[in-house]
């Protein structure tokens, strides 16, 4: 039980174009879901926190317009990379969990390696 | 704020060896303390964690005890296999609400033959 899926797991992108990343939670309700940024040999950083049909939250220094997270159903929360730019370049990394359950911990997704060409 | 601390890597050991990773913390509350593994281009997987002081909690022939008094929560198995080479993540989280977790730096684990 408890598995999230991302969707693609690679995608390389021209500059100045779109990418939307989709994290699924297969087998159980993410009330709240979390997408985090990895660079080469760092840990994860949280980028933001959203919770199912609101407007997610984000962390300092995190540009929301760059970054637009979509969370509109139990199982889907999608994160849209705008206007990409070889910086934006990393390993996209989603958690979700059912917030309504005490003790449930966060659940994983593979990651998405996004390359800016 | 929170934090969380772990030795550096890359740490290199031959198979059968023990395994000890540290990893220390700072929070204002009583955190849970979790450990998770990363393999070459995979996500997160949660390894074991524990909820309150002097809790162990272990899988895989991996353990780890939440010592409060010197805030730490040290990984240990004591036999190593190459399939256990990845990167190690200690982390922690205030109470039982698991929606802030914080990351310490990773470990880089390299088992070999």
């Amino acid at each position: 039980g408890a598995v999230v899926s991302q969707h693609p797991s690679r995608v390389i992108c021209k500059s100045g174009t779109s990418v939307k990343i989709e994290c699924r939670s297969l087998d159980f309700q993410a009330t709240t879901m979390f997408w985090y940024r990895q660079f080469p040999k760092q840990s994860l950083m949280l980028m933001a926190t959203s919770n199912e049909g609101s407007k997610a939250t984000y962390e300092q220094g995190v540009e929301k317009d760059k970054f637009l997270i979509n969370h509109a159903s139990l199982t889907l929360s999608t994160l849209t990379v705008t206007s990409a730019h070889p910086e934006d370049s990393s390993f996209y990394i989603c958690s979700a969990r059912d917030s309504r359950l005490a003790g449930n911990e966060q659940f994983f997704g593979p990651g998405t390696r996004l390359t800016v060409l | 704020g929170d934090s969380v601390t772990q030795m550096e890597g890359p740490v290199t050991l031959s198979e059968e060896a023990f395994l000890t990773i540290n990893c220390t913390y700072t929070a204002t509350g009583y955190p849970s303390l979790f450990w998770y593994v990363q393999y070459p281009g995979e996500g997160l997987q949660l390894l074991l964690k524990a909820t309150k002081a002097d809790d162990k909690g272990s899988n895989k022939g991996f353990e780890a005890t939440y010592r409060k008094e010197t805030t730490s929560f040290h990984l240990e198995k004591g036999s190593v296999q190459v399939s256990d080479s990845a990167v190690y993540f200690c982390a922690l989280s205030e109470g039982t609400s698991y929606d802030k977790v914080i990351f310490g730096p990773g470990t880089s684990l390299s088992v070999i033959p």
